[in-house]
């Protein structure tokens, strides 16, 4: 079956620009997350989806980024006014499960490579 | 910081060679699990191990546990040029909505 798609794969914007990053996650994939991966760094948590709703936003790191859900499928990562210190690899994964099981691993996309200029 | 902690950052060895690496971690967990990626883009889960079980093996790959000492080991056995990639573990906490990373660890298996 398809795995975890993101699109664009490559995204160059000017500076103060608005982008949209999409996320199709696994089909019955309840579970959905976003993360930012900076140049030769781990990942870094952005936010959780369960379903439609987002328990947990604590890793956006400004107002600048928002992020929704809709029909339990599709996310967009939007962030405002880009930043060059936006730019990095945004990875999308999603999971059959949620946290609050005992498994639950992560399939992931294969990213979006933002760079801000 | 919850994060776990991979050693060494590279390394580097030869086909045929096996390749150990450990991951620490600071506060007691759910589960922990293993990562591979290649060419800085989307991560494969490798092995998934709970915090009641001590090793786990699959194909090449063998993961042990120690809770005691908060640290894991992945063990590729016979590599290959193939496994050339990142390797990220990646722990999660009973009661968090996060799995979190570490920085990795970059291995290098020249043929």
């Amino acid at each position: 079956g398809a795995g975890v798609s993101q699109s664009p794969s490559n995204k160059v914007t000017e500076k103060g620009k608005d982008v949209e990053l999409r996320c199709d996650p696994i089909s019955g994939h309840t579970a959905l997350y976003w993360y930012r991966q900076s140049l030769g760094q781990g990942l870094e948590f952005l936010i959780y989806f369960q379903g439609n709703s987002a328990p947990d936003k604590s890793g956006l790191p400004s107002d600048r980024f928002s992020a929704e859900r809709t029909g339990g499928s599709v996310s967009t990562l939007t962030i405002q006014r880009t930043q060059q210190e936006d730019s990095a690899v945004y990875l999308c994964a999603s999971s059959l499960a949620w946290l609050g099981e005992t498994y639950n691993e992560q399939f992931f996309g294969p990213g979006t490579r933002l760079t801000v200029l | 910081s919850q994060q776990g902690e991979e050693d060494p950052q590279a390394l580097s060895i030869q086909e045929g060679e096996n390749a150990t690496m450990n991951c620490s971690y600071k506060t007691s967990i759910n589960n922990l699990q293993w990562y591979r990626q290649n060419s800085g883009r989307g991560l494969v889960h490798l092995i998934l191990i709970r915090s009641n079980e001590r090793e786990k093996h699959s194909g090449r790959l063998r993961v042990t546990l120690d809770t005691s000492k908060k640290s894991s080991s992945l063990l590729i056995t016979a590599s290959r040029a193939a496994d050339t990639a990142s390797y990220f573990c990646a722990c999660w906490w009973a009661g968090s909505y996060q799995l979190t990373f570490g920085k990795g660890t970059k291995l290098s298996v020249i043929p």
